[in-house]
C-alpha cells in the first residue's frame, strides 16, 4: 500500500541542470498534482493534471513542465534549474477531490 | 483568485487549548481542510470539513465554519509537545479537484 512516491527524496543541482523528479502512485486516482513549498509562503501548485493526457498550469508554472502519459506517473520536469527553484517539493492525487494522498516530498537546493 | 491566510506563529502552554484560525476569500469553497506538518516531514490531513457544515469533532480537533465570514479554526483541546508543528488550511474550490489552496501556515510552539 505505497501511496504515492517521490523520488528523489533529496537533490543538489547546479545552475542551469536539468532534472526530472518522479511522482507515482498506486491508488488508481485521476488528479495529480505538484506543489512547491517555500518558507513563509505555504504550498503554490505548479502543474496539475485531471487524467491522462490532460494537464494544465497551476499558480506557478513557468520553469516547469509536466507530461501525464500514464494514470500511475506525473513526473515534474526543471529544464533549466536556477537557484529561485530551491525548494521542498511535493506530489499529490486524489480520485474525488475529497481525500488528498501527498507525497514525503523532495527537498531540491540549486546552487 | 482564492486566497487563504493564517497568522504565522502561536504558542501556548501544554494542556492549555490551542485554536488556530483561517481566512479564506473564496465562496464557492466545498472543502476545506486542516493538515499538521512535523519538522522535514510530508503533509498530514488532520481533519476535514464540507463547506455545508458548521462543526465537525474529531477526538481532541474541532473545527468551526463560519461561511458567512469566510472563517475556519482548528481548536486542540489539551495540547501536548507533539502537537508542535506547522498546521495548514487549505481549501478546494468547487469543480477543481486537483486544485487545493494552501494558507501560509501556522507555527504552534507548545511550551512547558
Amino acid at each position: 500500500n505505497a501511496g504515492v512516491t517521490q523520488t528523489p527524496k533529496f537533490q543538489v543541482l547546479k545552475t542551469g541542470q536539468s532534472m526530472t523528479l518522479q511522482c507515482a502512485q498506486d491508488m488508481n486516482h485521476e488528479y495529480m498534482s505538484w506543489y512547491r513549498q517555500d518558507p513563509g509562503m505555504g504550498l503554490r501548485l505548479i502543474h496539475y493534471s485531471v487524467g491522462a493526457g490532460i494537464t494544465d498550469q497551476g499558480e506557478v508554472p513557468n520553469g516547469y513542465n509536466v507530461s501525464r502519459s500514464t494514470t500511475e506517473d506525473f513526473p515534474l520536469r526543471l529544464l533549466s534549474a536556477a537557484p529561485s527553484q530551491t525548494s521542498v517539493y511535493f506530489c499529490a492525487s486524489t480520485n474525488e477531490g475529497v481525500l488528498y494522498t501527498f507525497g514525503s516530498g523532495t527537498r531540491l537546493t540549486v546552487v | 483568485g482564492e486566497d487563504v491566510e493564517q497568522s504565522l506563529f502561536l504558542s501556548v502552554r501544554e494542556g492549555d487549548s490551542s485554536v488556530i484560525n483561517c481566512t479564506y476569500t473564496d465562496s464557492s469553497s466545498t472543502y476545506l481542510y486542516w493538515y499538521k506538518q512535523e519538522p522535514g516531514a510530508g503533509l498530514q490531513l488532520l481533519t476535514y470539513i464540507f463547506s455545508n457544515m458548521d462543526m465537525k469533532q474529531d477526538q481532541r480537533l474541532t473545527v468551526l465554519l463560519n461561511k458567512k465570514d469566510k472563517h475556519l479554526s482548528l481548536r486542540i483541546a489539551d495540547t501536548q509537545t507533539g502537537d508542535s508543528a506547522i498546521y495548514f488550511c487549505a481549501d478546494r474550490y468547487t469543480g477543481t479537484a486537483s486544485k487545493l489552496t494552501f494558507g501560509t501556515g501556522t507555527r504552534l510552539q507548545v511550551t512547558l
